[in-house]
This record gives structure tokens, C-alpha cells and sequence, in this order.
């Protein structure tokens, strides 16, 4: 069965910081990957994604994330962290052709002012 | 905009209930997903739809059943609510997969409580 992990489950930063978020999944197909985002109190809602092309992509806000796919991963990064983005993170995975996503099981991030 | 609505933000039940839960979106799409968003656990899928009257189970059925009579809404039912079906439950919608990457569409989510 896929699956996708997310290694960091807590990730405290300071304002300014660099943030880098793994997601690795293991399913060796084509696949599409996304990052979601659900900032406190607000629903999930998509950050970025990748279906094909160049494998650095960039999402809202400032994020991007890199498909590296002989690593079967999908890190999201950002260059400076703001207050704003407390919040957790989804990375989810879906194979090629499916509208079904694995998830992974989020990281919860909090960036102190 | 996409919009995808639920019935109540916040649900007390006691044990033994039986709980509809239920989702409407607006942007007539085919799929439907219900998930349960548990601490650590990230999101786990109960059921989905890819279309009015059709049904797949996820990855933890038990305990839940579904129902779509029409595109716009799909409901949750928990027949017999038990203290381990407390969580947040999530709904989300998304086109059919297709040339492009669907992403999903969320809802605010239904914290469900049961006593």
C-alpha cells in the first residue's frame, strides 16, 4: 500500500527562520502531490502542487516545494518564516490517474514573533 | 469559489445515537469524501463517491455509511455513535482526475463529540 511519510511532527521556528518540511512517499508510478495547509480555526486549503514539468514548484505565500523524484520526495521549503504561518501541513499523494490521496500526518508548525 | 459547506461546526451526541452529518458543495463536482482528522493521525478516509448513488468505502468504514441522492450533497451517517467516533470530521470535493492534478476542496469540518 502507499504511503507518505512526513518526518517532522512539531517544528518550532522563529520569525525570519528558514523552514524546510519533509514528505517522502513510496509509491514508484507516476504520481501527483500536493501541500495542504490548515491555518488554526480555518479549513484545509491547498498550499501547491505538482502533476508534471519543472519539479520546483511554487505555491501562495511565499512557499515552494521540490520533486525529486530517484528520492520519492516532495520537501516543501520556505526562505523566511512569518508569525502567519503557524499552522499544520499536509503533504498528500495521489498515483497517477487516481483522485483518491494518501495523506500524510501533518506537521505542526509554530513560528514565535 | 469553490464553497463546501457543513451542517454544524461543533456536535454533541451521546452513545448509542444516530448522527447524519452532512456536506454540500457548489461546484458540481463528482467526487465527495468524507475524512476523520485525528491528532497525529493526520487525515483518514471513511468513504467517497464519484457519483449520485455510488460509494466506496476508505480506509475505516466501520462504524459509518454514507449516503448521496443527489450531486451537491453527501451525507455521513454514524448508525450507533460510540466514544471512539469522536474527532473531526472533514468533507471535501474535487473534479474526476483527468490530465491535470485534482486537488480537493474542503470544508470547515464538524467536530463531533460523543458522551
Amino acid at each position: 500500500a502507499q504511503s507518505v511519510s512526513q518526518h517532522n511532527h512539531h517544528v518550532i521556528l522563529s520569525e525570519a527562520a528558514s523552514l524546510e518540511l519533509g514528505c517522502n512517499y513510496s509509491y514508484g508510478g507516476t504520481v501527483n502531490l500536493f501541500w495542504y495547509v490548515q491555518y488554526p480555526g480555518q479549513h484545509l486549503q491547498l498550499l501547491l502542487k505538482y502533476f508534471s514539468g519543472d519539479p520546483l514548484v511554487k505555491g501562495i505565500k511565499g512557499f515552494e516545494a521540490e520533486f525529486i523524484k530517484s528520492k520519492f520526495s516532495f520537501n516543501l521549503r520556505k526562505p523566511s518564516v512569518q508569525w502567519s504561518d503557524t499552522a499544520e501541513y499536509f503533504c498528500a499523494v495521489n498515483k497517477g490517474g487516481s483522485y483518491i490521496p494518501t495523506f500524510g500526518r501533518g506537521t505542526s508548525l509554530i513560528v514565535h514573533p | 469559489d469553490v464553497k463546501v459547506t457543513q451542517s454544524s461546526r461543533y456536535l454533541v451526541k451521546r452513545t448509542g445515537e444516530k448522527v447524519f452529518l452532512e456536506c454540500v458543495q457548489d461546484m458540481d463536482h463528482e467526487n465527495m469524501f468524507w475524512y476523520r482528522q485525528d491528532p497525529g493521525l493526520g487525515l483518514r478516509l471513511i468513504y467517497f463517491s464519484y457519483d449520485v448513488k455510488m460509494k466506496e468505502k476508505g480506509d475505516i468504514p466501520e462504524g459509518y455509511s454514507v449516503s448521496r441522492e443527489k450531486k451537491e450533497r453527501f451525507s455521513l451517517i454514524l448508525e450507533s455513535a460510540s466514544t471512539n467516533q469522536t474527532s473531526m470530521y472533514l468533507c471535501a470535493s474535487s473534479f474526476p482526475s483527468g490530465s491535470a492534478p485534482r486537488e480537493q476542496y474542503f470544508g470547515p469540518g464538524t467536530r463531533l463529540t460523543v458522551t
